[in-house]
């Protein structure tokens, strides 16, 4: 079975510039969630889907990020304009769904951002 | 709000030997999920295992163990027998039980566990 995919899984782009993440879900897994990991931190959850709706995007700084999830499967997270301090890995995860408060969430390699 | 605390940035075992990771975390709820994940230099992080606060037993997969103490808010690791493929940045999380709208999911800043040939 795959397990998610992300790409690219590596990006440099100046100061505004526009960048986008791309996520693929295991197949059947109905909940997606995207986490920003700082240098040295833990994961912090930016948005979660269930399905194709985002029911948790309290996390979201939503004046220059923005994400979707068409037809419930792929996902894109997207950054306009980028800005130094979002140097950072983009971690997408996924989970069968949140039937279970505990179950289990699979996570992606990540995309290792730089702005410069 | 709740806050997940891990108060040692790394620690070194030899291999063979049993290390203990500690966490601790601060919440108001009285059911909630912990977690421990792995984090190998590749960065695809995996569950290692994970605790429901209800249970009193504390939850063990082959090597790892938890000692949970719900009392004082603490979430240890231990890893029995450390294998050199144990290296790894380990985190500790913690998630409430809400199975709707917005709910809390944290994790701590991590500890980075080396194992000595």
């Amino acid at each position: 079975e795959a397990g998610v995919v992300q790409s690219p899984r590596y990006k440099i782009i100046e100061k505004k510039q526009p960048v986008a993440f791309w996520c693929n879900p295991i197949s059947g897994h109905n909940t997606l969630y995207w986490y920003r990991q700082n240098l040295g931190q833990g994961p912090e959850l930016l948005i979660r889907y269930e399905n194709e709706e985002a029911v948790d995007d309290s996390q979201l700084p939503k004046d220059r990020f923005s994400a979707e999830r068409l037809k419930g499967v792929d996902s894109t997270l997207k950054i306009q304009p980028a800005e130094l301090g979002d140097s950072a890995v983009y971690l997408c995860a996924s989970s069968l769904g949140m039937v279970r408060a505990g179950e289990t969430q699979y996570f992606g390699p990540g995309t290792r951002l730089l702005v410069l | 709000a709740q806050t997940v605390t891990q108060s040692q940035p790394e620690m070194s075992v030899q291999e063979a030997e049993t290390v203990t990771l500690s966490c601790t975390y601060d919440t108001s709820e009285s059911d909630y999920y912990l977690f421990w994940y792995k984090q190998p230099p590749s960065r695809q992080m995996i569950l290692v295992i994970r605790q429901e606060a209800y249970k009193q037993q504390n939850a063990t997969e082959n090597r790892f163990s938890v000692n949970f103490q719900k009392a004082a808010k603490s979430f240890s690791l231990k890893i029995s027998d450390s294998q050199l493929g144990d290296a790894a940045m380990y985190f500790c999380a913690y998630r409430s039980t809400s199975t709707s709208g917005t709910y809390k999911y944290i994790f701590g800043t991590g500890t980075r566990l080396k194992v000595l040939a």
